[in-house]
This record gives C-alpha cells, structure tokens and sequence, in this order.
C-alpha cells in the first residue's frame, strides 16, 4: 500500500515569509495532487501533478514534481493571512480513490 | 465541475442516537465517497457508495455502523447509528465527475455527541 509524508504537520509563520511543504513516498506516484481546505469547507483541489521534472504555479504557489515521481513539494512565496488553511497532498489510488497526507495546517500571523 | 450540499451543516446528538446526513450534487455522478475527519487532520475514507451496488467499507468501518443509502445518480446518504464521543467528527461526502481528474467536496457536517 502506497503511503503519503506529508511534512511539516504544522507551520505558523509571519506574513511575509516564504514556506515549504513536503509530500514524500517510497512509491512513484501515478500523480500527485495538491488541496486546500478552509474551516468549515471541504477540500478544494489547487493542482494535479503528473510528469515527472514538472514545475506548476498558481500566483505565489509553485508546485513541483520530483524526477522519479516520488516526491512533490508546494512552495509559498510571501504568505498571505489568506493562504492560511489545510494543505492536503493526495495521490489518486484504484477505483479513483485518493490516498492521502496527513495534512499541514499553516498559520499565516498578520 | 460538482457542487455538493450536505445537510446538516452541524449537529450536536446524544449518545446513543442516530444521526443522518444527506449529499446532494448538482449533477449525475458515479462515484461517490464518504469521509470522516477531524478538525486540522487529513481525511478518513469510509466507504465508497456508487450507484447501482452496495457500499464497499474501508477496514475498520462496517455497514451496520454506517449504513449508506445511494438512489440515484445525485443523491446519497450516511447514517452513524448508536453514536458515541468517539464519532464527533466532521463527515465529508466527495464525487469525482465523469472525464474529470478532481474529487469535489461537500462542506461537511460537523458532529458532536455528548
């Protein structure tokens, strides 16, 4: 069974600040795909990730994918009070299910 | 895209009771998945509830727990019976579009038993 790392399981940091979360598997993944959920809201899925090398942005976001396709990490360039939230690595298993990280929950202090 | 209702939002319950909660979706969809999770935490699938065949439970949830109804392509529901503390959770139903690569959430239902 493919299991997910996700590291760090907590961040609390300035405004300001850059960060970097981690997704990590002793498995290569078939893709990868990265969510953030709000309180009160259900995840909400920021990127998919599939070929191996690949590098995605979404504003001060830069999602990239490792070579081998066992590792991914997102990137936050600046963070915002907005961008507080659960970010949730999961990577798509059999009959569409989704294996998933055990979470970050980020904290971004104004 | 799916955009999924849940009902109710939250609800407080007294131990042994029963609590059921719905998911709608604004369009047909197959695949339809149940989850459990608590707050700040990653998701907990609970089973998987396709139209047109029983619920298949991941290990450690069983049927007669959490009895799963899916009568149409838009619609389902899951009931946690005899609740206890243990089950205050927050329960999210989830969809993936037919030709889509995303699941959809709904927004939970947040559960507390006392």
């Amino acid at each position: 069974t493919q299991l997910l790392e996700q590291s760090p399981q907590f961040l609390s940091i300035q405004e300001g600040e850059n960060l970097t979360v981690y997704c990590n598997s002793s498995s290569v993944f078939s893709s990868l795909q990265w969510y953030r959920q709000e309180p009160g809201e259900g995840p909400v899925l920021l990127v998919t990730v599939v070929t191996g090398g690949e590098v995605k942005k979404l504003k001060r976001l830069t999602f990239q994918f490792g070579d081998a396709r066992k590792d991914s990490s997102l990137h936050i360039t600046a963070a915002q009070p907005g961008d507080t939230g659960l970010y949730l690595c999961g990577s798509v298993h059999s009959n569409y299910q989704l294996i998933w990280g055990a979470g970050t929950k980020l904290i971004i202090k104004p | 895209s799916a955009v999924i209702s849940q009902k109710p939002s939250r609800d407080i319950c007294q131990r042994g009771t029963s609590l059921t909660i719905q998911c709608q979706v604004d369009s047909q969809v197959t695949m339809m998945f149940w989850y459990r999770q608590q707050p700040g935490q990653s998701l907990t699938l609970i089973a998987t509830a396709n139209q047109g065949s029983e619920a298949t439970y991941e290990s450690g949830f069983v049927i007669d727990k959490f009895p799963i109804s899916r009568p149409n392509l838009t619609f389902s529901t899951l009931t946690v019976s005899n609740m206890s503390p243990e089950d205050s959770s927050i329960y999210l139903c989830s969809v993936w579009t037919s030709g889509g690569n995303e699941q959809f959430f709904g927004p939970g239902t947040r559960l507390t038993v006392l």
